[in-house]
């Protein structure tokens, strides 16, 4: 059971260029999300999806866009990439149908530097 | 806007000492709080989840408390080991996000258990 995959682990962009940050999970869950962690700062939400199909903006939903194309797949788009997007990405899901009082699942994150 | 805050952000102890990490939010008004352990390089992994009407959580060696009314909670560590040595975070849900999850997080406490 692999619970929460982020592909690539890591990246170097330069600035202005494109990426699709991947993420899956096989434990059949219904919510996922996808986070940055900065120094000093915590994780903070990027972008939310409750279900295939729905996605819903968090925090700092700025200079990114998402898929989700179907239950297991959450992917994060940087379209033209700024050097104020280096960072770390978490992705994490959440929820199997019917379940309460679950936390989240974490992957190990993207390592991503714009320059 | 609800915050959270994680003092000291670095902390050593020797070996075997028992210890106590804290955070503070400054919204009362929570779903639940959670506490996160996130090893160099990795996600977090969940440790302990407190539901608002709950006082506190043990799990092993580890015993998180919380106090709405003061806005805190604590997480106890008993007989500290290398092994422990890892960042903890900690994470609230507003009540708005009882469905969603979406957390806020605190930006952590480096623990660094000495041998």
């Amino acid at each position: 059971n692999a619970g929460v995959t982020q592909t690539p682990k890591f990246q170097v962009l330069k600035t202005g260029q494109s990426m699709t940050l991947q993420c899956a999970q096989d434990m059949n869950h219904n919510s996922m999300y996808w986070y940055r962690q900065d120094p000093g700062m915590g994780l903070r939400l990027i972008y939310y999806s409750a279900s295939e199909g729905t996605t819903d903006k968090g925090e700092v939903p700025n200079g990114y866009n998402v898929s989700r194309l179907n239950k297991r797949e959450f992917s994060l788009r940087l379209e033209s990439a700024a050097p104020s997007q280096t960072s770390v990405y978490f992705c994490a899901s959440r929820q199997k149908q019917g379940a309460t009082n679950q936390p989240q699942h974490f992957g190990d994150g993207t390592r991503l530097s714009i320059l | 806007k609800q915050e959270v805050t994680q003092i000291p952000a670095a902390l050593s102890v020797p070996e075997g000492e028992n210890l106590v990490l804290n955070c503070s939010f400054t919204d009362s008004a929570i779903y639940n709080l959670q506490w996160f352990r996130q090893d160099p390089g990795k996600g977090l992994t969940s440790l302990l989840l407190i539901q608002s009407s709950q006082r506190e959580q043990t799990s092993g060696r580890l015993n998180a408390s919380l106090d709405k009314s003061s806005g805190r909670s604590t997480l106890y560590i008993a007989a500290s080991q290398p092994g422990d040595s890892a960042t903890y975070l900690c994470a609230v849900t507003p009540p708005e996000a009882s469905g969603t999850y979406k957390y806020i997080f605190g930006t952590g406490t480096r623990l660094k258990v000495l041998a």
